[in-house]
């Protein structure tokens, strides 16, 4: 059971949008701003595209864009394209060097 | 080319163990503090253990306290994970992944490798 909770599939066509939460806890997700999303396409490295809850690394297209309110943060994907489709994992630092992922979300597009 | 490659991965049976390694080129490994970071058939992600540039700070997730050991070899640019007293339980991926710093936060982790499969299994 992993300690954030997020949905196992989400769906959308290209050009849309679609939404992925990940809920946690005070003492995770709503106790910092330090909420992280990774996509992983199975068989390679995961890739971080979302860090501290919004920002973006150098290279990550602002079709990407996260948000937070309380225990729960949010991944949008606008102008979905095929390549986005991926699992999608978010992440919380926990304080003190530890982590906590979520389930993790499978992406497919149709 | 700025990256981290797994190795040590294999099929052990339960109470068995293995040594895992990490090898990073591309950047100067012995700034970054590191992580191991597995993946269960079919589960999510999950954080396993911690360690800090010069190996005096560590930190390990309580499924695998006592059980795992987490070191680094800063001239040879490696972390490694020992681990012993496997259950079948302990089967997944097994990722080494960079803590960011600099326009990245130390929060996040902002450099992972493939990954290496440990199959615990009789």
């Amino acid at each position: 059971q992993s300690v954030l909770t997020q949905p196992r599939s989400v769906s959308g066509s290209p050009g849309q949008s679609v939404t992925i939460s990940c809920t946690g806890t005070n003492s995770d997700v709503g106790a910092y701003d330090y909420v992280s999303w990774y996509q992983h396409h199975p068989g390679k490295d995961p890739q971080l595209i979302i860090f501290d809850v919004r920002r973006r690394p150098s290279g990550v297209p602002d079709r990407f864009s996260g948000s937070k309110s309380g225990n729960t943060a949010s991944l949008t994907i606008s102008g979905l394209r095929s390549e986005d489709e991926a699992d999608y994992h978010c992440s919380s630092y926990a304080g003190t060097y530890t982590w906590v992922f979520g389930g993790g979300t499978r992406l497919t597009l149709l | 080319q700025v990256q981290l490659v797994e190795s040590g991965g294999g099929l052990v049976k339960p109470g068995g163990s293995l040594r895992l390694s990490c090898t990073a080129s591309g950047f100067s490994f012995g700034d970054y503090y590191m992580n191991w970071i597995r993946q269960a058939p079919g589960k999510g992600l999950e954080w396993i253990s911690y360690i800090s540039r010069t190996d005096s700070n560590t930190k390990y997730a309580d499924s695998v306290k006592g059980r795992f050991t987490i070191s680094r070899d800063n001239a040879n640019s490696e972390v490694s994970l020992q681990v012993t007293s496997l259950r079948v339980e302990d089967t997944a991926i097994y990722y080494c992944a960079r803590v960011g710093r600099g326009a990245v936060s130390g929060t996040s982790l902002d450099l992972w490798g493939r990954g290496t499969l440990v199959t615990v299994s009789s």
